[in-house]
C-alpha cells in the first residue's frame, strides 16, 4: 500500500461545478498536511495547509479527518484556470520536515 | 517572500557527461533542501534530502556516488548528475524548508530542471 494516495483522474468537470477530491494517508502520527497545485511541466505551488480544525480560501475549502486518515480538498465553481493536477502532501516526522507526496489527481474544467 | 531559483532550467547532454543543477533560496534561508525527481504523468519522488554542513540523506534505490549532492551554504544546494544516461532524462526539482520560527512545514519549490540526455 502506498503512503499517500490520490485517485490520479481525470476529473472533467464543468465551469461552474463543484468537485472534491480526497487522499488517503497511511501514517497515523502524519503531523502536517498540504495541497499543492502543479500545471504541467512546472514545479508544484503551494495551494493550502490542511489544518485539524479545516480551513477555506475563497473557492477552496481543505479538511482533515485524522479518524479515517484523509485530507480532502474541494473546489466551489470551478473556473477554466483551476485545470492542474492536484497533489496532496504529508508530512510524516515534523523534526524532518520532509514531505511524501500523493501521485496527484488531474482536473480538466471545460467550457 | 519564500522564492527558490533552480539553474540551468533546461539541459541537454550526451551520454557520459555530468550535469550540474543548482538550487538556490533567494530571500531566506534553509538548513534542508530536497531533490526531487519527476518523469511524465507521475508524481515527485523525493531523491535525497539536502542537510547544510553534513552529507546528504538519500532515499532507498538512489545511487549516491551518482548523484552528488552539496549544500555548501543556507542558500545554495547542488545536484551533480555523474554520467548520465538517456534514463537520467528526467525533471529534477528542488524545494527548501525555510528556517522559521513556528514554521508550518511548508516547503518552497524551485522551477525545476528539464534534463534530457541523449
Amino acid at each position: 500500500r502506498k503512503e499517500v494516495e490520490q485517485d490520479p483522474g481525470p476529473f472533467n468537470v464543468p465551469e461552474g461545478a463543484t468537485v472534491a477530491f480526497n487522499c488517503t494517508y497511511s501514517n497515523s502520527a502524519s503531523q502536517s498536511f498540504f495541497w499543492y497545485r502543479q500545471d504541467c511541466r512546472k514545479e508544484p505551488k503551494l495551494l493550502m495547509s490542511v489544518y485539524s480544525s479545516g480551513n477555506e480560501d475563497g473557492r477552496f475549502t481543505a479538511q482533515l479527518n485524522r479518524a479515517s486518515q484523509y485530507i480532502s480538498l474541494l473546489i466551489r465553481d470551478s473556473k477554466l484556470s483551476d485545470s492542474a493536477t492536484y497533489l496532496c502532501a504529508v508530512n510524516f516526522n515534523n523534526a524532518g520536515n520532509m514531505l511524501t507526496f500523493g501521485g496527484g489527481t488531474r482536473l480538466m474544467v471545460k467550457p | 517572500g519564500a522564492v527558490v531559483s533552480q539553474h540551468p532550467s533546461w539541459v541537454i547532454c550526451k551520454s557520459g557527461t555530468s550535469v550540474k543543477i543548482e538550487c538556490r533560496s533567494l530571500d531566506f534561508q534553509a538548513t534542508t533542501m530536497f531533490w526531487y525527481r519527476q518523469f511524465p504523468k507521475q508524481s515527485l519522488m523525493l531523491m535525497a534530502t539536502s542537510n547544510e554542513g553534513s552529507k546528504a540523506t538519500y532515499e532507498q534505490g538512489v545511487e549516491k556516488d551518482k548523484f552528488l549532492i552539496n549544500h555548501a551554504s543556507l542558500t545554495l544546494s547542488t545536484l551533480t548528475v555523474t554520467s548520465a544516461h538517456p534514463e537520467d532524462s528526467s525533471f529534477y526539482i528542488c524545494s527548501a524548508d525555510p528556517i522559521l520560527a513556528g514554521g508550518g512545514n511548508e516547503q518552497f519549490f524551485g522551477p525545476g530542471t528539464r534534463l534530457t540526455v541523449l
